[in-house]
């Protein structure tokens, strides 16, 4: 069965550092989305992107977040000066369609940890 | 009032239970409701998902809507032990981002 890839499962980095999360969607879906999850919270929307560009994003996702489709495969998210409170399970998720729910399909996460 | 709204229990059952997980919502424009499994560290994993009310069945789990009171529930019959997990509801509309629960952590005792 097809699945999203994201590298590294955990990364420590320190305060003020840039960290950049990688992710490889199902080949055949057109719209990326990141979400993160800070422990014992829920699962929050940050961002979709479709098409190179942001179609939507969340309060969260303020200047010092980014995101980029570098190649064909890739799907990346920047955090450009990393604070404590941005400790948490980054999960990237693809989708084939828009009109439908249809596979929309999550990857195992990336456990960032900014001490 | 929170979006969404799920108890986060935990919760702890017999093998062979009736389980039931539930949540509520204040936006009346979601249209696409689902249930998510995530086991320790890992991601979500879709199991089940409806568009607008009513039921649907795969397997021992059934998910209902209702979006005249702003309800749904998951309910598995059977219940094992590889059913322990965690379970989120989530919800969209505007076919763009998932709105989720706080997930309901589920044990089911052998």
């Amino acid at each position: 069965e097809p699945e999203v890839t994201q590298t590294p499962s955990h990364q420590v980095t320190q305060m003020g550092q840039e960290v950049i999360l990688r992710c490889v969607p199902i080949s055949n879906h057109l719209y990326f989305y990141w979400y993160r999850q800070i422990l014992g919270q829920k699962v929050e929307f940050l961002v979709s992107f479709y098409n190179n560009e942001i179609s939507e994003k969340s309060e969260i996702f303020d200047d010092q977040f980014s995101v980029e489709r570098p190649d064909g495969s890739n799907f990346t998210l920047k955090i450009r000066s990393t604070k404590l409170e941005d400790s948490a399970m980054y999960f990237c998720a693809s989708r084939r369609d828009r009109g439908t729910f249809y596979g929309y399909t999550f990857g195992s996460g990336t456990r960032l940890t900014v001490v | 009032q929170k979006e969404v709204e799920q108890d986060p229990g935990p919760l702890s059952v017999p093998e062979g239970a009736i389980v039931s997980l539930n949540c509520t919502y204040s936006n009346s424009a979601f249209q696409y409701f689902m249930w998510y499994r995530q086991y320790s560290r890992k991601g979500p994993e879709l199991l089940m998902y409806t568009y607008s009310s009513g039921n649907k069945e795969d397997g021992r789990f059934t998910a209902q809507v209702d979006k005249s009171s702003k309800y749904i529930s998951l309910f598995i019959r059977d219940s094992q032990p590889s059913d322990s997990a965690t379970y989120l509801c989530a919800m969209m509309w505007g076919n763009e981002k998932l709105t989720f629960g706080t997930g309901t952590r589920l044990t089911i005792i052998p």
